[in-house]
Order: structure tokens, then C-alpha cells, then sequence
């Protein structure tokens, strides 16, 4: 019963590493997208995509960027690795029908936990 | 640009009581849909109900309904007979509908159910 799964629950990485977080989704969904939850703050749109090749700028795209070659996959990558990138990172992919419509598919996948020390 | 916003940063409701979360938005689309998500502390993030903007009645899902106030740009969710298992983290989403479609969230109410 797969639906979104992403590479680590778990992460912890040093200050200037390049970081690799994988999100996979088995459902042929167009849109994925990438937020990070910090207290407070809820959740905070980072990257998304729309198709295969292409992304969008969210809300805080600074210190990351994303690769979507394949319409299944969406992976963020954090160039350096810096301490006020340690957060919950989530992946979501999702379905929308034509609009105006009440039809969608959504689907988080478990969140991976990044530590930067 | 679209904005979402939950006043409510806590709130403590006694068990079997209704309780309503509120959500307000802010949009320039005209066809959009509102999303409300249930995040236990287990940490994962678990779909309750949808609403497009073009639905004329209000959503539900068993004890779940959005009370959809399209002028007043508000989704609020009710629970109706509130149990201990609803004590988790609630927020509200918004996607306009056609082109690049951003899924924004509101910052989050976290429910506690008093036995």
C-alpha cells in the first residue's frame, strides 16, 4: 500500500555537507511538493513541481534547490548544510481533477528529520 | 499570492463536545480548493476533508464538516462529539485551481481533548 515514501526518516549531517533527501510517489501524480515544519511556524512551502523537468519557487527557497527527472521522483538537495536547516522535512505529491472541480488525490509521505550539527 | 491563517494556536475542549477550528485565506483565484489535515503526534500528516471553491454545499466526512463561508473567505472545521483520538495538530491548506498549483498551509491549532 505504497504511496509516498521518502529515503530517511532519520538524518544527520555536518555543517557545509551536501544533502540528498529523496521522496518517492507510485500513485503518476503531477504535482509533488517539498515543506519544512518547524514549531510555530507550521508548514513552510520550500520547492514544488508541476511536471516532469519543471519546478516552482515556494515560500523559502533559499539554501536548497530540487530535481524532478522523473515524474515519480522529487528530490531536494541542500548545497551546504547549515545548522538552521535542522527541521522536518516533508514530501507530498497530489491530484488534482479539472476545475472547478471536488475531485483531488493527496498523499504525504512519513517525513525525514535532518539534524545539522 | 494566497495566505492562510489559524488564530487559534491551542485549544483544550472537553471530550464529547463540538469544537470548531477556524481557518481564513486570502486569494485572488477564483477556483481553489481548501484542504484540513490532522498531524497526531506520531508525525504524519493524515487527510480529513476537501472543499472546492465552486462546491455549493459545505463538505463532511463522518464526524468532520468545513463550514465553507466563500464571501467571508473562512473554512472553518467542526468536529462534532469530540473523542481523546482527536487530540493532534489541525491545518488548514489551500490550492488554486489551473496553472501552477501551490499548496500553502496556515500554521497549525493543536487540539487537546480533555477526558
Amino acid at each position: 500500500d505504497v504511496k509516498v515514501t521518502q529515503s530517511s526518516r532519520y538524518l544527520v549531517k555536518r555543517t557545509g555537507e551536501k544533502v540528498f533527501l529523496e521522496c518517492v510517489q507510485d500513485m503518476d501524480h503531477e504535482n509533488m511538493f517539498w515543506y519544512r515544519q518547524d514549531p510555530g511556524l507550521g508548514l513552510r512551502l520550500i520547492y514544488f513541481s508541476y511536471d516532469v523537468k519543471m519546478k516552482e519557487k515556494g515560500d523559502i527557497p533559499e539554501g536548497y534547490s530540487v530535481s524532478r527527472e522523473k515524474k515519480e521522483r522529487f528530490s531536494l538537495i541542500l548545497e551546504s548544510a547549515s545548522t538552521n536547516q535542522t527541521s522536518m522535512y516533508l514530501c507530498a505529491s497530489l491530484s488534482l481533477g479539472l476545475a472547478p472541480q471536488s475531485s483531488y488525490e493527496q498523499y504525504f509521505g512519513p517525513g525525514t528529520r535532518l539534524t545539522v550539527t | 499570492a494566497q495566505k492562510i491563517t489559524q488564530t487559534q494556536p491551542g485549544m483544550f475542549v472537553q471530550e464529547k463536545e463540538a469544537v470548531t477550528l477556524d481557518c481564513t485565506y486570502d486569494t485572488s483565484d477564483q477556483s481553489y480548493g481548501l484542504f484540513w489535515y490532522k498531524q497526531p503526534s506520531s508525525g504524519e500528516m493524515i487527510f480529513l476533508i476537501y472543499q472546492g471553491s465552486y462546491d455549493e454545499q459545505n463538505a463532511t466526512e463522518g464526524r468532520y464538516s468545513l463550514n465553507f463561508q466563500k464571501a467571508r473567505k473562512s473554512a472553518n472545521l467542526v468536529i462534532s462529539a469530540s473523542q481523546l483520538g482527536d487530540s493532534a495538530m489541525y491545518f488548514c491548506a489551500m490550492i488554486p485551481h489551473g496553472g501552477n498549483e501551490k499548496l500553502t498551509f496556515g500554521t497549525g491549532t493543536r487540539l487537546t481533548i480533555i477526558p
